[in-house]
């Protein structure tokens, strides 16, 4: 089975900063990789679908990244509105696995 | 547009059975390009995937949880539903359903990203 790591669990960052989030895969995946946020007590919401492709009406300050089994998410100038933890989630051969998750805190 | 509502009882005894109901409103179920699955998530920790289904009752589930899950569908009431046998505590979970893409690409059908999700149901599981 492939194993998806996240990283971190959770990090504080400031109004303005530039956050990275990480997940890497044990083995090759292509581009099957996608990005949730989760605010408290709501579903989750999609934000970016294989790997790198921003989903309609989510800001542009998202994006998402592949290099090899490394796969990075980004929100570039957090928001206060952008407090929440954020998941990865992977496809494969008919299962779908989703990261540890990382807890985005101001 | 497409929703989805979970629907079903809060509390389950130990080794019962937990039956949830997601209803979909705003389109078909029967839509050829659509999975339908559920996801949990136990108080304080991430998320899990449970299974997935097709209209036309094709299911994929998690091994983790297979023997005990059993995921159906109506499609004359644009429902799909959850049976999660032999609970225990660990079951206590916020139960989502959502919508999941499902799409030709690379010569091979494949799954696309949960798009569209219901609000949740918390489930205790407690005497």
């Amino acid at each position: 089975d492939i194993q998806m790591t996240q990283s971190p669990s959770s990090l504080s960052a400031s109004v303005g900063d530039r956050v990275t989030i990480t997940c890497q895969a044990s083995q090759d995946i292509s581009n099957y990789l996608n990005w949730y946020q989760q605010k408290p007590g709501k579903a989750p919401k999609l934000l970016i679908y294989d790997a790198s492709n921003l989903e309609t009406g989510v800001p542009s300050r998202f994006s998402g990244s592949e290099s090899g089994t490394d796969f990075t998410f980004t929100i570039n100038s957090l928001q206060p509105e952008d407090i929440a933890t954020y998941y990865c989630q992977h496809y494969d051969n008919r299962l779908l696995t989703f990261g540890g998750g990382t807890k985005v805190q101001i | 547009q497409v929703q989805l509502q979970e629907s079903g009882p809060g509390l389950v005894k130990p080794s019962e059975t937990l039956t949830l109901t997601c209803t979909v409103s705003g389109g078909s179920i029967s839509r050829s390009s659509y999975y339908w699955g559920w996801i949990r998530q136990p108080p304080g920790k991430g998320l899990e995937w449970i299974g997935s289904i097709y209209y036309s009752g094709s299911t994929y589930y998690n091994p983790s949880l297979k023997s005990r899950i059993t995921i159906s569908v109506d499609t004359s009431k644009n429902q799909f539903s959850l049976r999660l046998s032999s609970v225990t505590a660990a079951d206590t979970a916020v139960y989502y359903c959502a919508r999941l893409p499902y799409y030709y690409d690379n010569n091979d059908y494949r799954f696309g990203a949960f798009d569209i999700w219901g609000q949740g149901t918390m489930v205790t599981v407690s005497s």
